[in-house]
Formats: structure tokens, sequence, C-alpha cells
């Protein structure tokens, strides 16, 4: 069974400063992995997605995540931080096998900006 | 639609009764999956249908929460009996069929308040 932890609940950065959030999964198969952001009272959105094309993976609002699978981890972050990123983010795994393809998710970092 | 659409969007009911929500997957999607949030909490998995069957239903809490999907299309939770730690939102989200590596797409939630 796939499994995602999550390290550090919240999470406060200063404005300006580089925002590192850590995802590490466990999976007996190959995985794909996604990170989602949940702004305050707003549903999930996909930040960005591994899907085994290219190992740095770049998504929206300027955020990117490395998969290694040596370390087994998949960390986000974004070179300097915004004050419009404030929000939860999940890391999540999802796997094929046989036919279920159950999407699992993090516990969720809680992204504070210090202005 | 365009997007997934969970109904009601607020439901507050009294300990003791049952409950419905409704699940709208995009158009064409054939993997559906329920998750609970409570306050301060990630999301928890509760179940994962791939058209109409539940390949995975290990995220059920108890047998007072059950689920089915009709047509291949619109899905609903049933939660008999509510006590108010099922106090919680509940998201739905639908992605393509057998595509592990395409993300989930949610709805924006039922905020179940059981008082």
């Amino acid at each position: 069974a796939q499994s995602v932890t999550q390290l550090g609940s919240h999470v406060s950065v200063s404005e300006g400063a580089l925002v590192l959030l850590r995802c590490n999964y466990s999976s007996s198969v190959p995985p794909y992995l996604f990170w989602y952001v949940q702004y305050p009272n707003q549903g999930l959105q996909l930040l960005l997605k591994y899907t085994s094309a290219a190992t740095l993976v770049k998504g929206i609002n300027g955020f990117e995540a490395e998969f290694k699978k040596s370390e087994t981890s998949f960390h986000l972050t974004k070179p300097s931080a915004h004050m419009s990123d404030a929000a939860e983010y999940f890391c999540a795994v999802r796997v094929s096998n046989f036919g279920n393809e159950k999407l699992t998710f993090g516990t969720g970092t809680r992204l504070t900006i210090i202005p | 639609g365009a997007g997934v659409s969970q109904s009601p969007s607020n439901k507050v009911t009294e300990k003791g009764k049952d409950v419905e929500l409704r699940c709208d997957p995009i158009s064409g999607h054939t993997a559906l999956y329920w998750y609970r949030q409570s306050l301060g909490q990630g999301l928890e998995f509760l179940i994962y249908f791939q058209g109409n069957s539940a390949p995975d239903k290990s995220g059920l809490p108890s047998d007072r929460f059950s689920a089915e999907r009709t047509g291949g299309s619109v899905s609903t939770l049933t939660i008999q009996r509510t006590q108010q730690e099922d106090s919680a939102v509940y998201l739905c989200a639908s992605s393509p069929r057998r595509l592990a590596g395409t993300e989930a797409f949610f709805g924006q939630g039922t905020r179940l308040t059981v008082v």
C-alpha cells in the first residue's frame, strides 16, 4: 500500500525567503505524485504533478518539485515567498495496482508568510 | 458542467438523522473519490469508484457510511444515524479513465454539521 508523509504540519517563512515543504512517499510500484494547494475557504487545486516524464517539475505560481527516487522524496520549493502563498499544501501519491488507483494524501502543511 | 459539483454545499442535521451527500463528477471521468476533511486535519480517504464499482472501500469509517454510484456518473455518500464526530467537510474528486498520471479534480465540498 502506498503512503505519504509530510514533515512539518506548520511552516513559517519570511516574505521573499525560500519555501521548502517536505514530502516523502512509500510505494512498491512506480508512483505518480501530486502537490495540491488549498487557499482559505476554497477547494483544492493542483499545483504540479510528477508522471515520470521529468524529475524536476514546474507548476503554477513559481512552485517546483523534484522527484528523487533514491530518497523517496518529492519536496516542494519556491525561491521567493509571497504573501499570497499562505495556504495549506497537500502532497499525494497514486499508483496503478490491479485496477485500484487509490489517491492517498498526506496530512498537509500549513504555510504562513511573515511580512 | 465544467467542474465537479457537490450538493448541498452546507448541511446541518440533528444527531441520529441520516444524510445524503451528492457528487456530480466531470463528464467522462470514470474515477471518483470521496474524502473527509475534519477541522485542521488532512484529507481522509473514504472510498474510490472506477465506473460503478468500488475497488477500494477501505476508508469508510464504520458501517454507518455507504456510497454508491449509478450510471458511471453521479455518486451519493450516505451517513446513517449521524454522530457529532461525523461533522466535517466531505470532498469529492474525479479523474479520467484509468490514467493514474492524471490529476483528480475536486469539488467545493459539503460542510456537514451534526448538532
